[in-house]
């Protein structure tokens, strides 16, 4: 079945570090490809989106690039904030819609 | 403001008492979805609904039951059957066609 592989936590940073965290998923059909952030004692926010081979999603500084051949979709931020800590998930969702394929999650935490 | 609304945010119930949660959404979304998600772990599909009167068994749907009489809710019932219910609960909805999905703030069921 469909699949979602998160590079595993908990990561620790430190303020205005680089930031990548791994995301795979498995290869069939044709998934948009998704990354939410969840701050603590919250419900899930999207943070960006890609729907199609190379398009890259980016927002609040974040980015990630829907990569076939590699079959990722890694996150990356520049420089980290206290206020980037939180736990992070990577999802998949398939053409026809409905379900929604969750990674496991990756806490960061940002200290100053 | 558009949006989808979880009630209460914390609960507390007596073992082998049924309780219902509440989630509301008026985006006009025709698809809404039950989560639980467990202390340090990932979400895991309870039951999701693509239209009215009709709702599908997610992953872990033994213990629960829903209802969806009307486009704008998506009860569940956490019942008696349910041996574990302590947990946080998430609702999501999404548009038919394309499959982002947008939170509610999430419910804490704590069982006594």
């Amino acid at each position: 079945g469909n699949s979602v592989t998160q590079m595993e936590g908990p990561v620790t940073l430190s303020e205005e570090a680089f930031l990548t965290i791994n995301c795979t998923y498995t290869a069939t059909g044709y998934p948009s490809l998704f990354w939410y952030v969840q701050y603590p004692g919250e419900g899930l926010q999207l943070l960006l989106k890609a729907t199609k081979a190379d398009d890259k999603g980016s927002n609040k500084g974040f980015e990630a690039t829907y990569r076939k051949e590699t079959t990722s979709f890694h996150l990356e931020k520049g420089s980290v904030q206290v206020s980037d800590s939180a736990v992070y998930f990577c999802l998949r969702g398939e053409t026809s819609g409905s379900r929604l394929t969750f990674g496991e999650g990756t806490q960061l935490t940002v200290n100053p | 403001d558009g949006g989808i609304t979880q009630s209460p945010k914390y609960l507390f119930r007596k073992e082998g008492q049924n309780v219902t949660l509440s989630c509301e959404q008026n985006l006009n979304h025709d698809a809404m979805y039950w989560y639980r998600q467990d202390p340090g772990q990932g979400l895991r599909l309870i039951y999701y609904s693509q239209i009215v009167n009709d709702f599908q068994k997610g992953d872990i749907a033994e213990g629960y039951s829903v209802s969806r009489e009307k486009k704008e809710s998506f009860p569940l019932t956490v019942t008696s059957a349910q041996k574990n219910p302590t947990a946080f609960y998430l609702c999501a909805s999404s548009t038919a066609s394309y499959n982002e999905q947008f939170f509610g703030p999430g419910t804490r069921l704590t069982v006594l």
